[in-house]
């Protein structure tokens, strides 16, 4: 059963602050990471992907990737109230194709003003 | 540019009956995928289909049912209902062999609810 574990939090911080989500997942083979934004009552977005080890920045957004590790994060800088909402890492597992996400049960994030 | 539609948005049913999703994807999209959101939890991969025939599929039994129309929208059926089928079932098209990452977009979801 290939697996994708998070947080559930909730995981609170001040406005300004950093928060810092992190993802573990269980098939060594993954090749693709997202992170998926998803506002209470809605459908998920898209907000990351990173498939190579390493940082990759966008913005206010880091996506962090450790494949020795089976370990993903996402670091959102200067958090604002809007930022409110569950963060969902989702995996492609090895010979998974797109379409076939595992997600993750999401941490909830709350950003207080 | 119409995105990702799903109807209907809110559903009851009760306990031992059918129901039928619909999806109709992304303008260009050619992939129509289901997933089912339980309360709390993450969206669960339901099938795939590409070129109106199921090409992948979850962990989910043959009470799940699907069908892809030459225009690419989509159909999910649930037969015989049970009140676990409780939950959000999202649809997300994406473009099959774009050569691009993932871009999969989702629709709003049909919220099922079974009595």
């Amino acid at each position: 059963q290939k697996e994708v574990e998070q947080n559930s939090g909730p995981l609170s911080v001040p406005e300004g602050a950093i928060a810092s989500l992190n993802c573990t997942y269980s098939d060594r083979g993954s090749q693709s990471f997202f992170w998926y934004r998803q506002y209470s009552g809605k459908s998920p977005e898209l907000i990351m992907f990173i498939y190579s080890n390493g940082d990759k920045e966008d913005g206010r957004f880091t996506a962090q990737l450790n494949k020795a590790s089976q370990y993903v994060s996402l670091l959102i800088r200067d958090s604002q109230p809007s930022d409110s909402a569950t963060y969902l890492c989702v995996v492609i597992p090895y010979g998974g194709s797109q379409g076939n996400l595992i997600f993750g049960k999401g941490t909830k994030l709350s950003v207080k003003p | 540019d119409a995105g990702v539609t799903q109807s209907p948005t809110h559903l009851i049913k009760t306990r031992g009956q059918q129901v039928t999703l619909r999806c109709s994807p992304k303008s260009g999209h050619d992939t129509v995928s289901w997933y089912q959101q339980a309360l709390g939890q993450g969206p669960q991969f339901i099938f795939q289909y590409y070129e109106e025939e199921e090409r992948q599929r979850g962990n989910f039994p043959d009470r799940f049912s699907g069908h892809q129309f030459p225009n690419y929208s989509s159909e999910l059926n649930v037969n015989a209902l049970l009140l676990g089928d409780s939950a959000l079932y999202l649809c997300a098209s994406s473009l099959e062999g774009s050569g691009s990452v993932n871009e999969q977009y989702f629709g709003p979801g049909t919220r099922l609810t079974v009595t």
